[in-house]
């Protein structure tokens, strides 16, 4: 069964600072990860989406890597502003029987000024 | 171009009654998935429909059932409710299938008393 867990489960640093999320899968054998950002009480925003052929990703001060030899995908955001302050969900897309998404429970991240 | 809507926002039922929550897909969009979102399960797949068809179920009972509408409209509803089924229900939308990118609505965010 595949799970995905997303590590740690909150963060805070202070304005400035390189952070780098954490997304790990059980089974390799994905079709594609996207990451997504969720601010409070709100739906979810697609930030970055890594098809299973691609090692990386980068939109402005985000870069996603995926390795899925080891089950892994990381969201680097580089000099970090409070606006940025929201719960980050890694989905991996997958064949069973048809394509679904799995979510990991997600980073909830702090931004302090 | 206008995002996806979810009509209401919030809502409050008390147990064994029934619910029905409504989303409107970016326009063009054909494939709309519902997902619930709860602090214990994080966010789960709900279905999926394109072309007026279910394409696609989670580990859902019967109780949760949906329909979609020649203008690609989507209705989900929910009998019988039971206090568990408090949560953020989040619909999104993709040009074809659930697949590819998806575009996600601000939720409905439904109470049982």
């Amino acid at each position: 069964k595949q799970e995905v867990t997303q590590i740690p489960a909150a963060l805070s640093v202070p304005e400035g600072e390189n952070l780098v999320l954490n997304c790990s899968f059980t089974d390799s054998a994905i079709y594609n990860l996207q990451w997504f950002r969720q601010d409070p009480g709100k739906g979810l925003t697609s930030l970055l989406l890594i098809q299973s052929s691609q090692r990386e990703q980068t939109s402005g001060r985000l870069n996603a890597s995926l390795d899925k030899s080891s089950g892994r995908s990381t969201l680097y955001i580089a000099a970090s502003q409070p606006g940025d302050s929201a719960t980050y969900l890694c989905a991996v897309k997958l064949w069973l029987g048809t394509y679904k998404y799995i979510f990991g429970t997600g980073t909830r991240l702090k931004v302090l000024a | 171009k206008a995002g996806v809507t979810q009509t209401p926002r919030y809502l409050i039922k008390t147990r064994g009654q029934q619910v029905t929550l409504s989303c409107s897909p970016i326009s063009g969009h054909r494939s709309v998935s519902w997902y619930q979102q709860t602090p214990g399960q994080g966010l789960q797949f709900l279905f999926e429909y394109f072309s007026e068809t279910q394409r696609n179920k989670g580990n859902f009972p019967g109780r949760f059932s949906g329909r979609q509408f020649s203008n690609s409209r989507s209705e989900m509803n929910v009998s019988t409710l039971e206090l568990g089924d408090s949560a953020l229900y989040l619909c999104a939308s993709s040009l074809r299938r659930s697949w590819e990118t998806q575009y996600f609505g601000p939720g409905t965010r439904l109470l049982v008393l």
